[in-house]
Parts: C-alpha cells; sequence; structure tokens
C-alpha cells in the first residue's frame, strides 16, 4: 500500500456544524502533515506530527483541531468556520519524523466548502 | 525573509523541450524538492536534488546550484497529460518546506 487516503472527496458545511476530516497511511511513515491549499497558491503548512506527536502548529485558529489517534490516522476537526476557510485540505506523510529530508507523500485531498 | 521564486505561466509545444527556473533564498538549505500538481488534485513527488549537479529521471529532470540559489526543472518529449502546475519547494534550517508559487505548463499541440 503505497498511497495516503483521505475522507470525505468533498465536504459541505454551515458555519455551526462540526465535522471531522480524516486521512490514513499504510506505509509505515513516521511524519504526517495537514495543509491547507487555495486555488492557485501553493500548499500553507497547518500542523506536523512527528511519532504522533505535535510538532509543528503554524498558528493556525483554534477552530481548526488536529487529532492523531494512532501512526498510520490524522484527523482535523473543524468547528465554527468562516467561509474563507474553503479550500482544498491536503494530508501528507513522509517516512521519519522531522529533522530528516524526505518527500512527501500527499493524499488526494477534501474540498471544503463553507457556507 | 524565505523566498522562492519561479514564473507565473509557461507554454510550450508538444513534444518539445521546457525548462522551468526556480531560484530561492532561505535560512538554511536542506534539499529542493519538485513537485507536478494537475488542477484540483494533490502534488505528486517528481524530483529531489541535495547536492549540485543534474538528476535525471526519464524525461524529466531537475539541476541544482547551491551557490546560486537556482534550480530547474527540465521535461523533454512533452504530451499533453504534462499540462500541469509545477511547484518548487525549500528544505529550510528547521526542515519545513517552503514553497513556490508554481508554474502553470500549458502544452499546446
Amino acid at each position: 500500500d503505497t498511497e495516503v487516503t483521505q475522507t470525505p472527496k468533498h465536504l459541505v458545511m454551515g458555519m455551526t456544524n462540526k465535522k471531522s476530516l480524516k486521512c490514513e497511511q499504510h506505509m509505515g511513515h513516521r511524519a504526517m502533515y495537514w495543509y491547507k491549499q487555495k486555488a492557485k497558491k501553493p500548499p500553507e503548512l497547518m500542523f506536523v506530527y512527528s511519532y504522533e506527536k505535535l510538532s509543528i502548529n503554524e498558528s493556525v485558529p483554534s477552530r481548526f483541531s488536529p487529532e492523531c489517534p494512532n501512526s498510520s490516522l490524522l484527523n482535523l476537526h473543524l468547528h465554527a468556520l468562516q467561509p474563507e476557510d474553503s479550500a482544498l485540505y491536503l494530508c501528507a506523510s513522509s517516512p521519519t519524523g522531522l529533522a530528516v529530508t524526505y518527500e512527501q507523500y500527499f493524499g488526494p485531498g477534501t474540498r471544503l466548502t463553507v457556507t | 525573509g524565505q523566498n522562492i521564486d519561479q514564473p507565473t505561466e509557461m507554454t510550450a509545444t508538444e513534444g518539445a523541450i521546457v525548462q522551468i527556473n526556480c531560484t530561492y533564498q532561505t535560512s538554511g538549505f536542506n534539499g529542493l524538492f519538485w513537485y507536478q500538481q494537475h488542477a484540483g488534485e494533490a502534488p505528486t513527488f517528481l524530483s529531489y536534488n541535495v547536492l549540485d549537479g543534474l538528476e535525471e529521471k526519464g524525461r524529466f529532470s531537475s539541476f541544482l546550484s547551491r551557490s546560486k540559489g537556482y534550480s530547474y526543472l527540465l521535461l523533454k518529449e512533452l504530451q499533453m497529460k504534462d499540462s500541469a502546475s509545477y511547484l518548487c519547494a525549500v528544505m529550510d534550517s528547521n526542515y519545513q518546506l517552503i514553497w513556490g508559487a508554481g508554474t502553470k505548463l500549458i502544452i499546446k499541440p
């Protein structure tokens, strides 16, 4: 299994809803990432988990809450989002933790629309 | 500050060769990556350079000059499916990826 999977593919939610994005990889990778990408912009790092511990939080608003239940799973819990949070949310993984250079493998993304 | 520059858009003809340039200024350097991203899809890894020189992988090659803060991605025998955005990203001294804005490559028949 050499892929990162994400569910759902598309999500429409109101500003008062609570929803979660899920990411899974079975490649034994020890670092997992959440990125946000707006149209025609590069990915913007949100969170990094290394060995199941939150290593980097790029000053993301608290309405986004990450969770890493185990080494294969990564969740992003969403609450009270704003329309400007509409974007493609990408999950990625890499073989080892931080402080080592490896390429990141990206999932297909969740297209989120906040109404 | 950290900065990565690449052209916004390039156009090339099917079967031809195109070179996409990337210049960078980052706090430290732990390697340079090129990713391909089709519209609405996730980025996919193309190449990685950490030492000066050319890395060849089939129709794609990537070059790095650390002293000049410069890299290029060379695509040969262009195919219509190569129409995509090409993202240059540098891993800085904190092992964080700094991304360029991407180059949209349009291939014409």
